[in-house]
């Protein structure tokens, strides 16, 4: 079935960097635009931007750019999403989502929780 | 680009009915037929339940409808049932290749 499978949960500490995985199964990977989400403890859902797998084309939302680079590997089907400069407002979980044609997010990761501690 | 804006709750009583609205501007909601909500349980992910204004992916009871006026979305939930009880969020395109999210509704059942 179609499927998106996010990597484990992380700690780190302030300044440091984290990379988030999302493998894609039962769907051609290259056909969709990946997009990734964040939730901060209690709060909503926030779009952070999206990766093209056919081109490697990206766009980022304005809060993120400068600190995350969304890429991927086509060949074992995975997207990444990793931020720079991490600080404690950063906690949160990070979800993957694909894109259907008529923009709307139709299959979720699980989430990835990253805690950022000194 | 700013969050979509919805009511923090809502409540209703089994069988009840329950609205949400979702409002924008003409550079989002206003501007193009692409809202979709969401349904959050508590510690899950997101599950698409409404897209195009007010289509339904398979597997999702017709209890649930989409509307749009304006610049303002609704989702009404209709015969409320227990596991209906969950955070809800409205998003939209909102052109150049953005997306925004509503700020989000629990909806309890009483």
């Amino acid at each position: 079935q179609v499927q998106l499978v996010q990597s484990g949960a992380e700690v780190k500490k302030p300044g440091a960097s984290v990379r988030v995985s999302c493998k894609a199964s039962g769907y051609t990977f290259t056909g969709y635009y990946m997009h990734w989400v964040r939730q901060a403890p209690g709060q909503g859902l926030e779009w952070m931007g999206w990766f093209n797998p056919n081109s490697g084309d990206t766009r980022y939302a304005q809060t993120f750019r400068g600190r995350v680079t969304m890429t991927g590997d086509t060949s074992i089907s995975t997207a990444y999403m990793e931020m720079s400069g991490l600080r404690s407002v950063d906690t949160a979980v990070y979800f993957c989502a694909k894109l259907n044609p008529s923009n709307a997010f139709d299959i979720w990761g699980q989430g990835t929780m990253v805690t950022i501690s000194s | 680009q700013s969050a979509l804006t919805q009511p923090p709750s809502a409540s209703g009583s089994p069988g009840q009915s329950v609205t949400i609205s979702c409002t924008g501007t003409s550079s989002d909601v206003g501007g193009y037929n692409y809202v979709s909500w969401y349904q959050q349980p508590p510690g899950k992910a997101p599950k698409l339940m409404i897209y195009d204004v007010n289509k339904r992916p398979s597997g999702v009871p017709d209890r649930f409808s989409g509307s749009k006026s304006g610049n303002t979305a609704s989702l009404t939930v209709s015969g409320l049932q227990a596991e209906d009880e969950a955070d809800y969020y409205c998003t939209s395109y909102a052109g150049s290749n953005d997306y925004v999210f509503g700020t989000g509704t629990k909806v309890t059942v009483l």
